[in-house]
This record gives C-alpha cells, sequence and structure tokens, in this order.
C-alpha cells in the first residue's frame, strides 16, 4: 500500500528553535510538494519539486523557510528560526505529472509557543 | 491571479439525500479538476477527478465538468453522515508542472 509519510507527526517548539520535517514520497512519483494548511488561510502551497529539482518556492518566507529534495526518497522542509506565525499543519504531497493528481501525507502538526 | 472558488458552507443535508457541492474557476486553460475529501484532523485524500466536460460516476459520487461555464461539482448520492467532511476542489491552471491550485473548500454536514 504505497503512501506518502512524514515525520514527525507532531511537534511543539519554542520560538527561535529550527524545525526540521521530513517527507517519503510515493516511489515512482516525479513532483513533491509542501503545503501549509490553518483555518485561516486554508491550504496554501509552500514550495514544490519536480524530479528533485525545486520549481517554485514563492509561497514560503525565503527568511526562515528552506525546502530541499537530497535524493528522490527523502524531502525536508525546514523552519530557523521558528516563530508562533509558524503553527500549522504542514502537508507533503507527492504525484506524477502525467497524471496529476497528488496524495497527501498524514502531516506535521507545529506548535511554536 | 489563477482561482478556485468555492462556498465555504457549512452545507447540511439530511442523510439519504443528495449532496451538491460546486466550484468556480477562473483559468480557462485548466484541463483537470479533482476533488478531494478532508476529515477533521486528517489530510487530503483524492476521491474523484475528471478531464473532459460532462459527468464522471464512482459509485455514490459524479463529477461534472463544464469548461464553457467554467464550472466544476460534486454530487454525492444516499449522503451517510460518514460523508461529513470538508471538501476541496483543485484545478491544474492549465500549467503542466502537476502543481494545483485549491479552494478554500466547502464543509459538508450530513445530519442522521
Amino acid at each position: 500500500d504505497a503512501r506518502v509519510t512524514q515525520t514527525p507527526r507532531h511537534k511543539v517548539t519554542e520560538m527561535g528553535q529550527e524545525v526540521t520535517m521530513r517527507c517519503q514520497p510515493i516511489l515512482g512519483h516525479n513532483t513533491v510538494f509542501w503545503y501549509r494548511q490553518t483555518m485561516m488561510q486554508g491550504l496554501e502551497l509552500l514550495a514544490y519539486f519536480r524530479n528533485r529539482a525545486p520549481l517554485d518556492d514563492s509561497g514560503m518566507p525565503k527568511d526562515r523557510f528552506s525546502a530541499e529534495m537530497p535524493d528522490a526518497t527523502l524531502a525536508t522542509l525546514k523552519i530557523q528560526p521558528s516563530e508562533p506565525r509558524d503553527s500549522a499543519v504542514y502537508f507533503c504531497a507527492s504525484g506524477s505529472v502525467r497524471a496529476g493528481e497528488q496524495y497527501f501525507g498524514p502531516g506535521t502538526r507545529l506548535t511554536v509557543t | 491571479q489563477k482561482e478556485v472558488e468555492q462556498n465555504s458552507g457549512p452545507l447540511s443535508v439530511p442523510e439519504g439525500a443528495i449532496a451538491s457541492l460546486n466550484c468556480t474557476y477562473s483559468d480557462r486553460g485548466s484541463q483537470s479538476f479533482f476533488w478531494y475529501r478532508q476529515y477533521s484532523g486528517k489530510s487530503p485524500e483524492l476521491i474523484m477527478f475528471i478531464y473532459s466536460n460532462g459527468d464522471k460516476e464512482d459509485g455514490r459520487f459524479t463529477a461534472q465538468l463544464n469548461k464553457a461555464s467554467q464550472y466544476v461539482s460534486l454530487l454525492i448520492r444516499d449522503s451517510q453522515p460518514s460523508d461529513s467532511a470538508t471538501y476541496l476542489c483543485a484545478g491544474d491552471g492549465s500549467s503542466n508542472t502537476g502543481k494545483l491550485i485549491f479552494g478554500q473548500g466547502t464543509t459538508l454536514q450530513v445530519k442522521p
């Protein structure tokens, strides 16, 4: 049963600390997406990759957020330093350009105090 | 600005009724559309996709696409309390990158 996995599932940290979230996309998918979801803003696209190359990261604050894909089985999203306004659920999704659909991981619920 | 618009709801229907969820989009170049269901505290789950004008049926779900009117809908027949969730509409925004543009979602409540 192929699925996207994310770690950690929950993270509570203090303002100013570094946060790293990890995602393992579905094997064979060539696109990976990072989203943030809050009640106020809904689902926001932060960054996405195709064949491990970053295509667009205009949705994320560049001064504190960074997204990488060191290999085909791992995507990371880092926040440094974290702020209370970063509290949200962060989803990773993977898909294929040909088919168009995306499959979401279970999410990381981040709380910054 | 490419947009996908949905009424946030909540849309309330009695058990057994047909629930109709609607979505409009601004980019005429959009080709593919997707419906996701998201239960509270869970991640979005793909339930339907549609590429061509007309209807596409899958069990109790029917997706409808009208490209001339830039309108997408999802019908849920014989609604069940377990269908209560937020439904997200997404379009490909005429891109060829796999990127999707999501609406804000419509919350559906099915009352027993």
